[in-house]
This record gives C-alpha cells, structure tokens and sequence, in this order.
C-alpha cells in the first residue's frame, strides 16, 4: 500500500525564522508530488508541483524539493509570516491516484 | 470563472438516507475526483474521472456513487448513509486526464450521518 508521512504533524515556529516541512512516500515510482496549504474550514489550494523528473520547484518564498530515490520531498518556507499560519499537505500520485500524508499545522507566532 | 463548486456547504442525515453531493467546474477540465477527508487519516480519493462517460474506482470507493454526463460535473451519490460516512468531502479538478497537472479544489461539504 502506498502511504505518505508528513512528521511533525504541528510546528509553531517565530516571525521571520526559516522552516523546513518533510514528506515522506514508500513508492518511489511515482508521477508527481504536490504541496497544498489548507487553511480551517476551507479547500485545498495547490502551492507547487513538481513532476517526477525535476528535484525542484520554487513560487515566491516557497521551495519544493524532491528525492525519489530517498523517497522525501521538503518545502522551505523563507522568512515566515503570520498568514502562513495553516495545515500543510503533500501528495504523491500513482497512476491516477493522489495520496495525501496526514499535513502539519504550521503556528507563525507574531 | 467560479473554480471548482460544491453544493451543499453542510448536510446531516439520517443512517439510511440517500442524497448526491453535487460539484461543478467552469474550467473545462477532464480529469475530476472525489475525497473524503477524516481527522488523523488524511485526504482518501473516493472515485474519479477522466472525462464525460468515464468513472473509475479510488482508494475507498464501498457506499458511493458516480457518474460523468458532462465535462462540467460530477456528482457523487450516497444511496444508504451510514454514521461512518461522516467526513468533509471535497471535490477536485484538473486540466489532464493524466494528473500532470495541479488539482483545483472546492470548498467542500460537511456531512454527518446520525
């Protein structure tokens, strides 16, 4: 069974610091991975994408990196603010499947 | 363009009630799935599409219905509501039918079944 780990599932970090969210996937064959960010109460928004041949993607103060081989993509998030505050999911996709981890709740702290 | 709709917000019915969670895009995408998503457990996919007459089988497909008339929506279909189908559902979308793309989501329905 494919299964996707995101650890820790909460992280309350200042203003300002840099962070490093892990995903974790036991299928190295997959087609893609994506980061979302849901915020309560709401649907998910896409923040990257990337395929299965690239090791990167990065929108703003967003970076996504992926080892297929390590089975482990990150998402560096870049002098945080308060409005990132929210749950953040990775997904790993086989063959018209999305598998999402679990996410981690992230507290930016004024 | 609206995005990706879902109808109702919420819903709350009784164990053996039947109803259909609707969802809609304007975005003209192929490819369209449904989720369910339960505290500690993640988002599961319930069914999907790749386009208008085809549907197919997600993770956890057991006491759901689909099916695919046009491009623009995808109901899914509760024909005898069980308390374990309690969960926020939520829809997606996106441009391929191969899911290279990124998905869209709407806002999702929260459904509790007494």
């Amino acid at each position: 069974k494919q299964e996707v780990t995101q650890i820790p599932a909460a992280l309350s970090v200042p203003e300002g610091e840099n962070l490093v969210l892990n995903c974790s996937f036991t299928d190295s064959a997959i087609y893609n991975l994506q980061w979302f960010r849901q915020d309560p109460g709401k649907g998910l928004t896409s923040l990257l994408l990337i395929q299965s041949s690239q090791r990167e993607q990065t929108s703003g103060r967003l970076n996504a990196s992926l080892d297929k081989s390590s089975g482990r993509s990150t998402l560096y998030i870049a002098a945080s603010q308060p409005g990132d505050s929210a749950t953040y999911l990775c997904a790993a996709e086989w063959a018209n499947n999305l598998f999402f981890g679990t996410g981690t709740r992230l507290t930016v702290i004024p | 363009n609206a995005g990706v709709t879902q109808t109702p917000k919420f819903q709350v019915l009784k164990t053996g009630q039947s109803m259909t969670l609707q969802c809609a895009q304007d975005m003209n995408h192929e490819y369209m799935s449904w989720y369910r998503q339960d505290p500690g457990m993640g988002l599961r996919l319930i069914h999907y599409s790749v386009g208008a007459g085809i549907t197919d089988q997600g993770e956890v497909p057991n006491g759901y219905n689909v099916s695919r008339s046009t491009t623009e929506d995808f109901p899914l279909r509760l024909l005898s509501a069980a308390p374990s189908q309690t969960s926020v559902y939520f829809c997606a979308s996106s441009v391929e039918a191969a899911l290279f793309d990124e998905q869209y989501f709407g806002p999702g329905t929260r459904l509790t079944v007494t």
